[in-house]
């Protein structure tokens, strides 16, 4: 199947600091890409949708000003959590959209001390 | 929310089929039962999907009921790096459409 990576794997940061992270579709072109977050023993939950060249739509609850999201390009989208507190930390995934299917990303483990 | 129930965990013995059962009563006549599995700490894998027919591929088969309102996807014959969480999705076919996890299925493939 097709290859999503991300960057960086694992990211442990301080408290009001911002944390970039990259996901990338290696060997397609994805004009949509999806962050999810995923917190301890629960499911993953979708924070936004993001479409190359165009603004993200943002899940309710998710606070678009905290949480960047760009997609400048059909293999990129980054996602910045700002100002990152101890709450934030979780596993973030991405995934890219191929012709019918999703594939993910291995995730980001971020953790705001 | 989730538009599918699927029971919380289940075990199987390695070299044994693992039928994985999930409840789907609410799918609408486009939307495709899509299954994906998470392996502890890594991001989903996708696993199969389908509309009415039986499916199957080198992973999994899938069964759907002739009305749709249920599924099964089988394991042919488990191995210990089967052990996961299984997740079964129903959505439009569209690349661009969300996916929405339910909690999913835990199994347990066992020695």
């Amino acid at each position: 199947g097709a290859v999503v990576s991300q960057h960086p794997s694992r990211v442990i940061c301080k408290s009001g600091t911002s944390v970039k992270i990259e996901c990338r579709s290696l060997d397609f072109q994805a004009t949509t890409m999806f962050w999810y977050r995923q917190f301890p023993k629960q499911s993953l939950m979708l924070m936004a949708t993001s479409n190359e060249g165009s603004k993200a739509t943002y899940e309710q609850g998710v606070e678009k000003d905290k949480f960047l999201i760009n997609h400048a390009s059909l293999t990129l989208s980054t996602l910045t959590v700002t100002s990152a507190h101890p709450e934030d930390s979780s596993f973030y995934i991405c995934s890219a959209t191929g012709l019918h299917e999703q594939f993910f990303g291995p995730g980001t483990r971020l953790t705001v001390l | 929310d989730a538009k599918t129930t699927q029971p919380p965990s289940m075990d199987c013995a390695e070299g044994r089929a693992a039928n994985l059962p999930c409840n789907h009563s609410t799918i609408s006549g486009n939307e495709y039962v899509y299954w994906y599995r998470q392996i502890h700490s890594q991001g989903p894998q996708y696993i199969i999907h389908g509309l009415k027919n039986n499916e199957t591929n080198e992973m999994a088969s899938l069964i759907i009921t002739e009305d749709r309102k249920s599924s099964t996807l089988i394991l042919p014959h488990a191995t210990l790096r089967d052990t996961a969480v299984y997740y079964c999705i129903v959505r439009d076919r569209g690349g661009s459409e969300k996916l929405v996890f339910g909690k999913g299925t835990k199994l347990t493939v066992n020695p």
